[in-house]
C-alpha cells in the first residue's frame, strides 16, 4: 500500500489564481481530511468527509473548496488564492468514522502564494 | 472550544536520558489521544493511540498516559537517542474524527 499520497510536493501561486491540491488513498478508508500547518500554530482542519459524496466544514474552511466523488480521492481546491494561504497542507485518513481510529498522514504540500 | 498546549515548546537532552513530554486539553469529552512525530519537512507518523477509556498505552521505549479527568496526557521516552530528535505533537480526537492539535514540543537529543 502507497497509504495516503499528495501531490504536488511543492508549488508557488500568484495571488489570485486557482489551483487543487490532490490527495489519494488505497487503504478503502471511508474518513478522509485536510489540514494546514503554520508556524507557531497547531495543525488546523480545514475540511473533512466522512464518505463519498459527504463532506463538511472544519475550524477554517474559508477560501477552499471540497469534493468527494470517490473513496480514494479527496482534493481541495483553491479558488482564488491569498498569500494568507500560505502554509503547508496535509491530508489524512482513517477508517470508520464513528470509531476512534488510527489517522494516517500524507507527506504535506508546501504552498506559498506570492 | 477545545484547546490543546504543550509544555516544553522544545527540548534539548543528551543521549541517554528518559524524558517526558506534556499535553494538556481544557475539555475532558474527547474519543481518543494520538501522539505523532513530525521530522523537519515531513508528514505526521503516528506513535501512540490512547481511547478515552484507557490509562496508557506502550510501543517500545514509548509510553503515552492519558488522564481524562484533568486533562492531560504524558508522553515518556526511555532511554533517548539522536534518532528520537524531532517534533512531537499531540492531538485530541473531538468527534468524527476531527483532531485539535498542540503546537508541539520539539526535541533534540545530542550523542
Amino acid at each position: 500500500n502507497a497509504g495516503v499520497t499528495q501531490t504536488p510536493k511543492f508549488q508557488v501561486l500568484k495571488t489570485g489564481q486557482s489551483m487543487t491540491l490532490q490527495c489519494a488513498q488505497d487503504m478503502n478508508h471511508e474518513y478522509m481530511s485536510w489540514y494546514r500547518q503554520d508556524p507557531g500554530m497547531g495543525l488546523r482542519l480545514i475540511h473533512y468527509s466522512v464518505g463519498a459524496g459527504i463532506t463538511d466544514q472544519g475550524e477554517v474552511p474559508n477560501g477552499y473548496n471540497v469534493s468527494r466523488s470517490t473513496t480514494e480521492d479527496f482534493p481541495l481546491r483553491l479558488l482564488s488564492a491569498a498569500p494568507s494561504q500560505t502554509s503547508v497542507y496535509f491530508c489524512a485518513s482513517s477508517t470508520n468514522p464513528g470509531t476512534s481510529n488510527e489517522q494516517y498522514f500524507g507527506p504535506g504540500t508546501r504552498l506559498t502564494v506570492t | 472550544k477545545q484547546e490543546v498546549t504543550q509544555i516544553p515548546a522544545a527540548l534539548s537532552v543528551p543521549e541517554g536520558e528518559n524524558l517526558v513530554l506534556n499535553c494538556s486539553f481544557t475539555d475532558s469529552a474527547i474519543y481518543n489521544l494520538q501522539w505523532f512525530r513530525q521530522d523537519p519537512g515531513k508528514g505526521l507518523t503516528s506513535l501512540l493511540l490512547i481511547q478515552s477509556s484507557q490509562r496508557e498505552q506502550t510501543s517500545g521505549r514509548l509510553n503515552a498516559s492519558l488522564d481524562k479527568s484533568s486533562g492531560r496526557s504524558t508522553l515518556y521516552i526511555a532511554a533517548s537517542q539522536p534518532g528520537d530528535s524531532a517534533t512531537y505533537l499531540c492531538a485530541v480526537n473531538t468527534g468524527f474524527q476531527k483532531l485539535v492539535f498542540g503546537t508541539g514540543t520539539r526535541l533534540l537529543v545530542s550523542p
